[in-house]
């Protein structure tokens, strides 16, 4: 078992869609919790970033961290085209900056 | 802001060459660290530098190896390249360990 599961997808999603995509893992070690867009060609750009249980909301993005259930998501309301791209989840402890990534979602947002 | 600027953007190699890969972190970013990402494996990490110093180090041969500068600017480096090594190496940098890492583009180096 994978110490961070995220599905893969493909996701396809008309325009102004409500996208829910989510992690999960085994370490309960992890105290910071983070989901970073990466579009093609392009390095991971950091979107939100977390500490331990709890929702954070920055603009269209709502980030929400389970740690009893060791389960996050990530929330993107009113969903546009560019939009589309691979969504990571990644997450650390908190005396350890190596951080773990999820497989990534790869986003199709349809206009 | 200029933000991570990992050089060169390409690169082709055969079996057996080594390289080295350069990566300047954000200005007034003191941890740089480098990760490989590939279709198999997704993004994995290599290793963690601050103020100079190798703090962290990810699940990888000796033959993957790595500095940092008195700039904060780093290097990795590969000897013997194999097959296997083709990939797109990342640099990450952030203020201090522990803190919000912002990435790089990436390298992306082929092996022949």
């Amino acid at each position: 078992q994978k110490e961070v599961e995220q599905d893969p997808g493909p996701l396809s999603v008309p325009e102004g869609a409500i996208v829910s995509l989510n992690c999960t893992y085994s370490n309960s070690a992890f105290q910071y919790f983070m989901w970073y867009r990466q579009y093609s060609r392009k390095g991971p750009e950091l979107l939100m970033y977390t500490y331990s249980s709890g929702n954070k909301e920055d603009g269209r993005f709502t980030a929400q961290v389970d740690k009893s259930s060791k389960y996050i998501s990530l929330f993107i309301r009113d969903s546009q085209p560019s939009d589309s791209a691979t969504y990571l989840c990644a997450m650390r402890s908190s005396d350890n900056n190596d951080m773990r990534f999820g497989a990534g979602t790869r986003l199709t947002v349809k206009p | 802001k200029a933000g991570v600027t990992q050089t060169p953007r390409y690169l082709i190699k055969t079996r057996g060459q080594q390289v080295t890969l350069s990566c300047s972190p954000i200005s007034g970013h003191r941890s740089v660290s480098w990760y490989q990402q590939t279709p198999g494996q997704g993004l994995q990490f290599l290793f963690e530098y601050f103020s100079e110093t190798q703090r962290n180090k990810g699940n990888f041969p000796g033959r993957f190896s790595g500095r940092q500068f008195s700039n904060s600017r780093s290097e990795m480096n590969v000897s013997t390249l194999e097959l296997g090594d083709s990939a797109l190496y990342l640099c990450a940098s952030s203020v201090g360990p522990n803190q919000p890492q912002h990435f790089g583009d990436g390298t992306r180096l082929s092996i022949l």
